[in-house]
């Protein structure tokens, strides 16, 4: 079955320093949508990409699909306390819009 | 809009024991998904209904049934808990269109000693 890997599974950084997260696909996806869960909450929606190659910005966080549809990421430049959180990646599949979600990446900022 | 609801919030069972999940959404959404949520291991599919009188199996449904009461709600049950079902469960609800945007509730915190 499809399957969607996400690195890193944790990541520390200092208040001000740039975040990546990743996420890979066994499958070509015919989109990829991203969520944040804060923690003790639920995933809340971000974004979702479409296009082959598409960059989608929203303020300090930019999301990027891969050529191939295989693959995505996500940027936060200069990270603030309030980006701390789980981000997961998530491919659709079947006919009822199901989601496969990664295994999310947990950031840490420290003040 | 409330948006999706769940009850309870925390929840306590003795193995053996039985429980219904609650779950409602006030969005008009035609699909409706449960999943579960362990340390390191993400969100899993446990059941899904994409329609009022549909209920299909996801990745991990064994120890659970499910019901699309209408096309609000949607229940979880457990039948005789065991310990490995002590997780977070999460039920979620998307409209039908392109974007496949899934809305979650608040979720359920089970514990089954």
């Amino acid at each position: 079955g499809q399957q969607v890997m996400q690195i890193p599974q944790y990541q520390h950084v200092q208040e001000g320093e740039d975040f990546t997260t990743y996420c890979n696909s066994s499958t070509t996806l015919s989109n990829i949508q991203w969520y944040k869960q804060r923690p003790g909450g639920h995933p809340v929606f971000l974004i979702q990409l479409v296009k082959s190659g598409e960059v989608k910005k929203q303020k300090r966080l930019t999301f990027q699909f891969g050529e191939a549809k295989k693959n995505s990421s996500l940027h936060i430049t200069a990270t603030q306390t309030t980006d701390v959180g789980t981000y997961f990646c998530a491919g659709p599949f079947g006919s009822a819009r199901q989601l496969t979600f990664g295994s999310g990446t947990q950031l840490t900022v420290l003040p | 809009n409330a948006g999706v609801t769940q009850t309870p919030k925390f929840q306590v069972l003795k193995t053996g024991q039985s429980m219904t999940l609650q779950c409602a959404q006030d969005m008009n959404h035609n699909s409706m998904y449960w999943y579960r949520q362990d340390p390191g291991m993400g969100l899993r599919l446990i059941y899904y209904s994409a329609s009022e009188g549909t209920t299909d199996k996801g990745e991990v449904p064994n120890g659970y049934n499910v019901s699309r009461l209408n096309k609000r709600e949607f229940s979880l049950r457990l039948e005789s808990a065991a310990p490995s079902q002590t997780s977070v469960y999460f039920c979620a609800s998307a409209h039908a269109g392109t974007l496949i945007e899934q809305y979650f509730g608040p979720g359920t915190r089970l514990t089954v000693t």
